[in-house]
């Protein structure tokens, strides 16, 4: 596609269950960011992915969130467990120039945690 | 860490007016330091970014300022419109190198 899709657009869920939520990168693109948006806040950074390299998990908030990138290409984001807290915006982007730079994003998803 | 204070929280101007935003960062390190604007129901799109070799990098109506002795960098915009109403981020690189941390971000609000 033309950019980063994120499925689904929304997801509502009940506190204790686990979701997953899937984001398609820029085709070419090395580089895979996660990033949760709270309401009124900035991003956060979660999980970046570059190439075959060893992903840089620093931002991760807890075991309970865990991303993976099959191929090189989609990314799989995934939260165990789902407290009320972890209602967010989960954004995907992703990078050919370097690490950092140019990000390109998703639309996101909305998750809610009853 | 690197920390990113992003001022003001919400500005109003009228269309036509310039619209400035204005970015603090910790980390003397840190090297890039982009803008992003997120309309609503919508991702950050990237909309200018400067390297710390740069002092000043324009693009039609928009500029970016940095000035590393003070650490802070700024977002001007000039005759502004109604299209430029949405969230603006702020951002500079961590430590590291390897991911951005954003400011919490400036809801601008054009009115024609």
């Amino acid at each position: 596609g033309a950019g980063v899709s994120q499925s689904p657009s929304n997801k509502v869920t009940e506190k204790g269950k686990d979701v997953e939520l899937r984001c398609d990168p820029i085709s070419g693109h090395t580089a895979l960011y996660w990033y949760r948006q709270s309401l009124g806040q900035g991003l956060e950074f979660l999980i970046y992915f570059q190439g075959n390299s060893a992903p840089d998990k620093s931002g991760l908030p807890s075991d309970r969130f865990s991303a993976e990138r099959t191929g090189g290409s989609v990314s799989t984001l995934t939260i165990q467990r789902t407290q009320q807290e972890d209602s967010a915006v989960y954004l995907c982007a992703s990078s050919s120039q370097g690490a950092h730079e140019k990000l390109f994003f998703g639309s996101g998803t909305q998750l809610s945690v009853l | 860490g690197e920390n990113v204070e992003q001022h003001p929280s919400t500005l109003s101007v009228q269309e036509g007016d310039s619209a400035v935003i204005k970015c603090t960062y910790s980390d003397s390190a840190s090297n890039y330091f982009p803008w992003y604007k997120q309309e609503l129901g919508k991702g950050p799109q990237l909309i200018i970014d400067i390297r710390s070799n740069v002092g000043e990098k324009k693009d039609q109506r928009i500029a970016v300022t940095l000035n590393k002795t003070a650490k802070h960098f700024s977002l001007h915009i000039t005759e502004t419109q109604p299209e430029d109403s949405a969230v603006y981020f702020c951002a500079a690189s961590n430590q590291a190198g390897t991911a951005l941390i954003f400011g919490k971000g400036t809801t601008l609000s054009v009115s024609s």
